[in-house]
């Protein structure tokens, strides 16, 4: 398996623009996660789906942030307008849960400018 | 909220040495895990304590779990200048499928 496949890696983007960052999960994996990392506030948790279902959005900064998990194999994660806050790095992970480890991907830089 | 929190914030050893790095929680938990990152990558998990598990080894790494205390320890032994990372500690929250990271621990071995 090729892991947790992220894209794009790097995002250059204008403030007021729309960001979409997407994630191919293990195979298998019934959890995905999203995470955003910054120097300020460390790794935070967004989203969690189970089964394609989302389960906890209570770390969704505020309504421009959206996260869909249409089938097994594929999430994204929408912002919509983009502001300079939101620049970080943004990791999805998939596991069979946390009674497991959780297989990282290697995140999306985001810059918006 | 932050649930873990790793100790010390920085850490630099000579390469040879041993290196620990000590968490703390808040809440009950089922499980604790170790994850290393590397510069501009992606976490990787190193291990995983179970809450009715008080010790447990993978290789070089040592990691201790004290539930009464709330704390756990990792201790990597004979270090590498390959270990050099920062290293976090999560924390799986009774009662939620989701784990919780600490801010972590800068690690610098110097050849």
């Amino acid at each position: 398996d090729a892991g947790v496949i992220q894209s794009p890696r790097h995002e250059v983007t204008e403030m007021g623009q729309e960001v979409t960052l997407r994630c191919k999960p293990i195979s298998g994996h019934d959890y995905l996660f999203w995470y955003r990392q910054t120097m300020m506030r460390g790794l935070e948790l967004l989203i969690y789906f189970n089964n394609n279902v989302p389960i906890d959005d209570s770390g969704m900064p505020e309504d421009r942030f959206s996260a869909k998990m249409p089938n097994a194999s594929f999430s994204t994660l929408k912002i919509q307008p983009s502001e300079p806050r939101d620049s970080a790095v943004y990791f999805c992970a998939s596991s069979f849960g946390t009674l497991y480890g959780y297989t990282f991907g290697s995140g999306t830089r985001l810059t918006v400018v | 909220s932050q649930q873990g929190e790793e100790d010390p914030q920085a850490l630099s050893i000579q390469e040879g040495e041993n290196a620990t790095m000590n968490c703390s929680y808040k809440t009950s938990i089922n499980n604790l895990q170790w994850y290393r990152q590397n510069s501009g990558r992606g976490l990787v998990h190193l291990i995983l304590i179970r809450s009715n598990e008080r010790e447990k080894h993978s290789g070089r790494l040592r990691v201790t779990l004290d539930t009464s205390k709330k704390s756990s320890s990792l201790l990597i032994t004979a270090s590498r200048a390959a270990d050099t990372a920062s290293y976090f500690c999560a924390t799986d929250v009774r009662g939620a499928q989701k784990l919780v990271f600490g801010q972590g621990t800068r690690l610098t071995i110097n050849p």
